[in-house]
């Protein structure tokens, strides 16, 4: 059964730190993976999206990987902000399942002053 | 957020209310979608329409009944529902229902079964 894993379920960190965020899929065949945030009472919004070709992309202090052979994605936040805390959702596209898509459970991610 | 809204916001319902849920886009699509948000659960994948024509029923019950009048507006009819049916409804559209459109979600709906 194709599946996203991501990791940690949650985090906290300090306004101004770094942080890494980590997402597994088994998905195959492989298509794109895409990062969403979602802000607590709101719905999902895109930060990044990736072919299996590209391996790095930047969206302002967010920046994604992508390793293609070993099906791991990251997403770091750089310098992060109070704004930054949300749930961060990893998602991959599956040309074979219903709806496209293969969401990850998401990682929740509280930035401290 | 003004690209994919949704109403009520919020609702609270019995379990022998009828109800229903409204999305509307604004961005010229023509794919729209029914999700389920639950605590600490994937989105799950509820209906899909491309260009008005339900492509996907997930194995949804059928005391949730979508309808979609055109490619703008979508609707999630509600009779009869469960307790664990509680969650977070979110609507999201796309240029198509292919993979490689990105998808837009509207702000949910907080659905509270009593």
């Amino acid at each position: 059964k194709n599946q996203v894993e991501q990791s940690p379920q949650s985090l906290i960190i300090l306004e101004g730190k770094n942080c890494t965020l980590q997402c597994n899929y088994t998905v195959s065949p492989f298509s794109n993976l895409r990062w969403y945030k979602q802000d607590t009472g709101r719905g999902p919004v895109s930060l990044t999206i990736m072919t299996f070709s590209e391996n790095t992309k930047s969206n302002g202090r967010y920046t994604a990987t992508l390793d293609a052979d070993t099906k791991q994605s990251s997403l770091h936040i750089t310098a992060s902000q109070l704004s930054d805390s949300a749930s961060y959702i990893c998602v991959v596209s599956d040309p074979g399942s219903q709806g496209n898509l293969i969401f990850g459970k998401g990682t929740k991610l509280s930035v401290k002053p | 957020e003004t690209g994919v809204t949704q109403t009520p916001r919020h609702l609270v319902m019995g379990m022998t209310n009828k109800k229903s849920l409204k999305c509307e886009q604004h961005l010229g699509h023509n794919a729209m979608y029914w999700y389920k948000q639950s605590a600490k659960k994937p989105l799950e994948l509820m209906f899909v329409y491309n260009f008005k024509e339900q492509t996907e029923n997930n194995s949804v019950p059928s005391r949730f009944s979508p309808e979609c009048p055109n490619s703008s507006h979508l609707f999630l009819h509600l009779h009869t529902l469960q307790p664990e049916d509680s969650a977070l409804y979110l609507c999201a559209s796309s240029l198509t229902s292919g993979w490689t459109d990105t998808q837009y979600f509207g702000p949910g709906t907080r659905l509270t079964v009593l």
